[in-house]
């Protein structure tokens, strides 16, 4: 079953770093999304992208952040300086159209030093 | 009032029994409704997905929805100790996805 894959698994940087997680969505999915999870807190929408640009985003999803999908298989999270505040699981998720359910990778954990 | 309310847990129950997952949204105009199941270390795998009011069955799971009172629930037959895992609910009205707290369950052999 075609499945999402996120690289690296762990990522470890210091605080003021630019940190890039990137995602193969499933091949012939069109929406793509990322979300964040702090230790014990629940899963929490970033941003989501469709048609090379973002359709929505959240609060949390500020400046520092950006998305990109440079090529037809990959879709990156780029945070441009790291805060202690951004360690958490962040997992990228796809869907073919709108109104199907999204499928989740396994995350990046991202770890702030 | 929270998007999503889920009771955390952590829920224990016997090998074989019936487990009953419940989740509140307040939001009416949520439309889509999923729960998700989540090993430790893991990303949420999809288990259920449901457009309208009433119930959905997949093997040992059922979803249920009432629009009415904002309720969602997850029944989980025969439980089996490989469904320890932390269960996810989460509703939907446009792009993005919103999710509860998550229940840990733990089925004990």
């Amino acid at each position: 079953e075609p499945e999402v894959t996120q690289t690296p698994s762990h990522q470890v940087t210091q605080m003021g770093q630019e940190v890039i997680l990137r995602c193969v969505p499933i091949s012939n999915h069109l929406y793509f999304y990322w979300y964040r999870q702090i230790l014990g807190q629940k899963v929490e929408f970033l941003v989501s992208f469709y048609n090379n640009e973002i359709s929505e985003k959240s609060e949390i999803f500020d400046d520092q952040f950006s998305v990109e999908r440079p090529d037809g298989s990959n879709f990156t999270l780029k945070i441009r300086s790291t805060k202690l505040e951004d360690s958490a699981m962040y997992f990228c998720a796809s869907t073919r159209l709108q109104d199907q359910p999204q499928h989740f990778g396994d995350g990046t954990r991202l770890s702030i030093l | 009032q929270k998007e999503v309310e889920q009771d955390p847990g952590p829920l224990s129950v016997p090998e074989g029994a019936i487990v009953s997952l419940n989740c509140t949204y307040s939001n009416s105009a949520f439309q889509y409704f999923m729960w998700y199941r989540q090993y430790s270390r893991k990303g949420p795998e999809l288990l259920m997905y449901t457009y309208s009011s009433g119930n959905k069955e997949d093997g040992r799971f059922t979803a249920q929805v009432d629009k009415s009172s904002k309720y969602i629930s997850l029944f989980i037959r025969d439980s089996q100790p490989s469904d320890s895992a932390t269960y996810l609910c989460a509703t939907s009205g446009t792009y993005k996805y919103i999710f509860g707290t998550g229940t840990r369950l733990k089925v004990l052999a």
